[in-house]
């Protein structure tokens, strides 16, 4: 198996939801992210886990609430979430934490607040 | 022709042609380069990496030129097809004690004409 699987592919909550996006690897990876994508922008890094403990929080609002329950599992809780929330958010492993052996990204998460 | 302004910068190009898009990174830290492609509503798609240490490095119709100095990468596609078309990001992978944090280019938007 050499792919990231996150589901759900699409998801449209209220901003009064509390909802998941579960990101799945059985490489044996060490090291796993999450990534937020607007339209027409590059995406940009959320969180990072090393194994499996948070290493990386790029100052994001506390409405997004990452989980690493084992090494080849991650979750990102959401709730109360904004419009303006609604992006691809994509998750990625990397053998390495290092990252220096590249990285596998998902097909990402289309997420719509209304 | 290539256009950059207030929106992803454009490169068309017809069927057969060689494609150059280029990129230019920030942090004179980083030592691990990774081109990566994105269709419409899928995650990015490995096409090629380059560490520090190398000013060049080819695979299969792409190679990637890596100019340290200037901080410069850039991706030639050979005989360009149709399938080709997407928009490219390059990545760096910033080192030291931020290992594992891959920061994305702005993109460019490769269109194809057959």
């Amino acid at each position: 198996d050499t792919e990231v699987t996150q589901t759900p592919k699409h998801l449209v909550m209220g901003m009064t939801n509390k909802k998941s996006l579960k990101c799945e690897q059985h490489m044996g990876h060490r090291a796993m992210y999450w990534y937020k994508q607007k339209a027409k922008k590059p995406p940009e890094l959320m969180f990072v886990y090393s194994y499996e403990k948070l290493s990386i929080n790029e100052s994001v609002p506390s409405r997004f609430s990452p989980e690493c329950p084992n090494s080849s599992l991650l979750n990102l809780h959401l709730h109360a979430l904004q419009p303006e929330d609604s992006a691809l958010y994509l998750c990625a492993s990397s053998q390495a934490v290092t990252g220096l052996y590249g990285y596998t990204f998902g097909s990402g998460t289309r997420l719509t607040v209304v | 022709g290539e256009s950059v302004g207030l929106h992803l910068p454009t490169l068309s190009v017809q069927e057969g042609d060689n494609s150059i898009i280029n990129c230019a990174y920030s942090n004179s830290a980083s030592d691990y380069f990774i081109w990566y492609k994105q269709e419409s509503g899928k995650g990015p798609q490995f096409i090629i990496d380059i560490r520090s240490n190398m000013d060049k490095r080819q695979g299969q119709r792409v190679t990637v030129l890596l100019n340290k100095t200037v901080k410069h990468l850039s991706l030639q596609i050979a005989a360009t097809q149709p399938g080709d078309s997407a928009v490219y990001f390059c990545a760096e992978n910033a080192g030291g004690t931020s290992y594992g944090k891959l920061t994305f280019g702005q993109g460019t938007i490769l269109t194809v004409h057959p």
